[in-house]
C-alpha cells in the first residue's frame, strides 16, 4: 500500500515567523510529485510540480525541495502572512499513473 | 483560466434517494477528470477516473453500481450517488487535467461538493 505521510498535521504561526513542513512518499517508482495549496471554502491551486531529485523550485515567499531517493520533500514559507493560512497538500505521482495525496498540514498564521 | 467548478456545492438528502454531482472545466477542454471523496481529517482518496466518451476506471473497493460516473462531454462530468445512505456523507471534489493524461500536469480542481445523507 502505498503511503503519503505529511508532517506536521497542523502549524500554528505569527506573522513575519518562516515556517516549514514535509512530505514523505514510497522511494521507488516516483513519477512526481506536487505541492498544492487549499484555502477553506476554495479550490485547491497547484504550487509546484517536481520531477528531479534535488530539485528546489520557488514561487515568492514560497518553495519547495525534493529528495526522491530518500523519499521527502519539504515546503519552506519565508515571512509568514495571514494570507497564507491554508491547508498544503502534497500529492505523489507514481509510475503507473496513480496520485496519491497526503492529508496534508493545515497552516495558521496569526497576525 | 483553467477554472473548474462543481455543483451543488453542499447537499443534504434523505436516505434512499440518489444525488447528482455535477463537475464542469469553464475554460478549457477535460479529456480526463477525477472524483475524490474526503473524509474529515483525511487525505483525498481517488475514487474513479472519468474519461471523455468511455467508461470511468473505478479504484479498488469503489462500488460502480453505487458511484455512476458520466463524462458526456470534454467540459462535464457527473457523480450519481445512487440509494445514498449516511455512511456516504462526505465531501467530494473533482478535478480535471486539460491534456492528455499525464500527471506532470497540475490538476485544476473544483471547490468541492458537501454531501450529508439524513
Amino acid at each position: 500500500i502505498l503511503n503519503v505521510e505529511q508532517s506536521p498535521q497542523s502549524l500554528h504561526v505569527q506573522e513575519g515567523d518562516s515556517t516549514n513542513f514535509t512530505c514523505s512518499f514510497p522511494s521507488s517508482n516516483f513519477y512526481a510529485l506536487h505541492w498544492y495549496r487549499w484555502e477553506t471554502a476554495k479550490s485547491p491551486e497547484a504550487l509546484f510540480v517536481m520531477t528531479l531529485n534535488g530539485d528546489e523550485k520557488k514561487k515568492g515567499r514560497i518553495s519547495a525541495t525534493l529528495n526522491t531517493k530518500e523519499g521527502y520533500s519539504y515546503l519552506y514559507i519565508k515571512g509568514s502572512q495571514p494570507e497564507d493560512s491554508a491547508t498544503y497538500l502534497c500529492a505523489f505521482c507514481t509510475g503507473g499513473f496513480k496520485t496519491i495525496f497526503g492529508a496534508g498540514t493545515r497552516l495558521f498564521v496569526k497576525a | 483560466g483553467a477554472v473548474v467548478s462543481q455543483h451543488p456545492s453542499w447537499v443534504i438528502c434523505k436516505s434512499g434517494t440518489s444525488v447528482k454531482i455535477e463537475c464542469r472545466s469553464l475554460d478549457f477542454q477535460a479529456t480526463t477528470m477525477f472524483w475524490y471523496r474526503q473524509f474529515p481529517k483525511q487525505s483525498l482518496m481517488l475514487m474513479a477516473t472519468s474519461n471523455e466518451g468511455s467508461k470511468a476506471t473505478y479504484e479498488q473497493g469503489v462500488e460502480k453500481d453505487k458511484f455512476l460516473i458520466n463524462h458526456a462531454s470534454l467540459t462535464l462530468s457527473t457523480l450519481t450517488v445512487t440509494s445514498a445512505h449516511p455512511e456516504d456523507s462526505s465531501f467530494y471534489i473533482c478535478s480535471a487535467v486539460p491534456e492528455q493524461l499525464s500527471l506532470l500536469y497540475e490538476q485544476y480542481f473544483g471547490p468541492g461538493t458537501r454531501l450529508t445523507v439524513t
